[in-house]
């Protein structure tokens, strides 16, 4: 079975200072991970993803993750949080299963404060 | 970019009402999906479609809802009789086989509310 776990539910950052959201999956098997945004009344847009290449993987708007295996960890970074960054984010894991199915976290709402 | 469609936006409709939600997927994506995401909550996965038949449905796809690929280019969720907790943004993605490490497309998805 795969599960993940998004450690904060809510994370508030001062613009210009970095942003970090974790992210825990577990999986039997060698897990797809993907990081997913949604504005408010927005979908869900493609953040960035792993799919067993490079563990440092860089996505859109200058986020990045790193895949851990050792400490099953995907957790998201930025360097620096701009005022559009805030936002519902959700870690999502897939793989094992011939349909690709998503298991979602439970996501973490990120505050920007100015 | 290819786009997933998703038509209506938004939707109200009575209790014991049907309903039917609509997605055009990318054209050559084979494999089509619809979640849900109740206010406030994750998203859940519903079912996943494949060759003209699911390939896989959660313990919340149950007999009310059902999805069909009518005419090679539309793809439904029908819930046929609704309840208050069917109220929730549904979202439908799609994705090809060759990409199938590469991220779904979602659609924009329609919030569907129940009166």
């Amino acid at each position: 079975a795969q599960s993940v776990t998004q450690l904060d539910s809510h994370v508030s950052v001062s613009e210009g200072t970095p942003v970090l959201l974790r992210c825990n999956y577990s999986s039997s098997y060698s897990p797809s991970l993907f990081w997913y945004v949604q504005h408010p009344n927005k979908g869900l847009q493609l953040l960035l993803k792993y799919t067993s290449a490079a563990t440092l993987v860089k996505g859109i708007n200058g986020f990045e993750a790193e895949f851990k295996k050792s400490e099953t960890s995907f957790h998201l970074t930025k360097p620096s949080a701009h005022m559009s960054d805030a936002a519902e984010y959700f870690c999502v894991v897939s793989g094992g299963s011939g349909t690709y199915k998503y298991i979602f976290g439970t996501g973490t709402r990120l505050k920007v404060l100015a | 970019e290819p786009e997933v469609t998703q038509t209506p936006s938004h939707q109200v409709t009575q209790m014991g009402q049907e309903v039917i939600l609509r997605c055009v997927p990318i054209s050559n994506h084979l494999y089509f999906y619809w979640y849900r995401q109740i206010l406030g909550q994750k998203v859940e996965f519903l079912v996943s479609f494949y060759n003209n038949e699911i390939s896989e449905k959660s313990e919340i796809f149950d007999d009310q809802f059902s999805v069909e690929r009518p005419d090679g280019s539309n793809f439904t969720l029908k819930i046929r009789s609704t309840k208050l907790e069917d109220s929730a943004m549904y979202f439908c993605a799609s994705i090809t086989g060759e990409m199938k490490n590469y991220g779904y497309t979602f659609g924009s998805g329609t919030r569907l509310t129940v009166v």
